[in-house]
C-alpha cells in the first residue's frame, strides 16, 4: 500500500515550457485534490476532484489545468510555465463518504523551478 | 474569509521540555480541524481531527484539543525525533465545496 504517489520529484523548466505532473492513489478514495505550498503561505488549494469524472477550481487555478483519468490517478498540468509558479506541489486524497473522516493523505510533492 | 493563524512562528525546545503550539481560527460551521506534521522535504503526514468543542485526541507525545475558537497541539516531554513543523487546517461545513484552509504552521526543534 503506496499511499499517495507524485511524479517526478524534482523539475526544472524554462518560462513557456510546459509539463504534466502525475499523482496517484492506491486507497480507493473517491476525492483528489492539488496544492501548492510557497514560504511564508500556507498549503492553497490549485484544483480538486470530488469524484471520478468531476473536477472544479480551487483557490489559485490560473495557469494550470487537471485531468481525472481514473479514480486512482489526477493530473496537473502547466502549459505555459511562469517563474510565479515555483513551488512545490502536493497532491492528496481522501474519502469524504466516509463520515468519520474527512482528512486528507499528502504525497511527497514535486519540486518545480521554472526559471 | 476563513483564517487560520498557527503561533509561535518557531519553537525550540529542550529535550523533555513540554510545551503546547497553537491554532486559532475563524470559520464559519466547523466541520472539522486537521494537524498535520510535515518534516523536510516531504508532504504532511495526518496526525488527528477534531469535530466538537471539548474533544480531545492523543497520539504518543502528542495531545490535541479543541474549543470554539482555537486548538492546542500539547506535546509532552519532545524527543528530537519530534521535529518537525506542524500544520493546522479547518474545513467549513459548505456543502459542495470541498474547502481546506491551513495555516502557515510551526517549526518545532528539539534539542538532545
Amino acid at each position: 500500500n503506496a499511499g499517495v504517489t507524485q511524479t517526478p520529484k524534482f523539475q526544472v523548466l524554462k518560462t513557456g515550457q510546459s509539463m504534466t505532473l502525475q499523482c496517484a492513489q492506491d486507497m480507493n478514495h473517491n476525492s483528489m485534490y492539488w496544492y501548492r505550498q510557497d514560504p511564508g503561505m500556507g498549503l492553497r488549494l490549485i484544483y480538486y476532484s470530488a469524484s471520478e469524472g468531476t473536477t472544479d477550481k480551487g483557490e489559485v487555478p490560473n495557469g494550470y489545468n487537471v485531468s481525472r483519468l481514473n479514480k486512482r490517478e489526477f493530473s496537473l498540468r502547466l502549459e505555459s510555465a511562469a517563474p510565479s509558479q515555483t513551488s512545490v506541489y502536493f497532491c492528496a486524497s481522501r474519502n469524504p463518504g466516509h463520515l468519520s473522516s474527512y482528512e486528507q493523505y499528502f504525497g511527497p510533492g514535486t519540486r518545480l523551478t521554472v526559471t | 474569509e476563513d483564517q487560520v493563524t498557527q503561533s509561535p512562528e518557531a519553537l525550540r525546545l529542550q529535550e523533555g521540555e513540554s510545551s503546547s503550539l497553537n491554532c486559532s481560527y475563524t470559520v464559519s460551521g466547523l466541520r472539522g480541524l486537521f494537524w498535520y506534521r510535515q518534516d523536510p522535504g516531504k508532504g504532511p503526514e495526518f496526525l488527528f481531527t477534531l469535530y466538537s468543542a471539548g474533544e480531545e485526541k492523543e497520539k504518543e507525545r502528542l495531545k490535541a484539543t479543541l474549543t470554539k475558537k482555537e486548538s492546542f497541539l500539547h506535546i509532552t516531554a519532545p524527543k528530537p525525533e519530534d521535529s518537525a513543523t506542524y500544520l493546522c487546517a479547518v474545513q467549513k461545513n459548505s456543502g459542495g465545496y470541498q474547502k481546506v484552509t491551513f495555516g502557515i504552521g510551526t517549526k518545532l526543534q528539539v534539542i538532545p
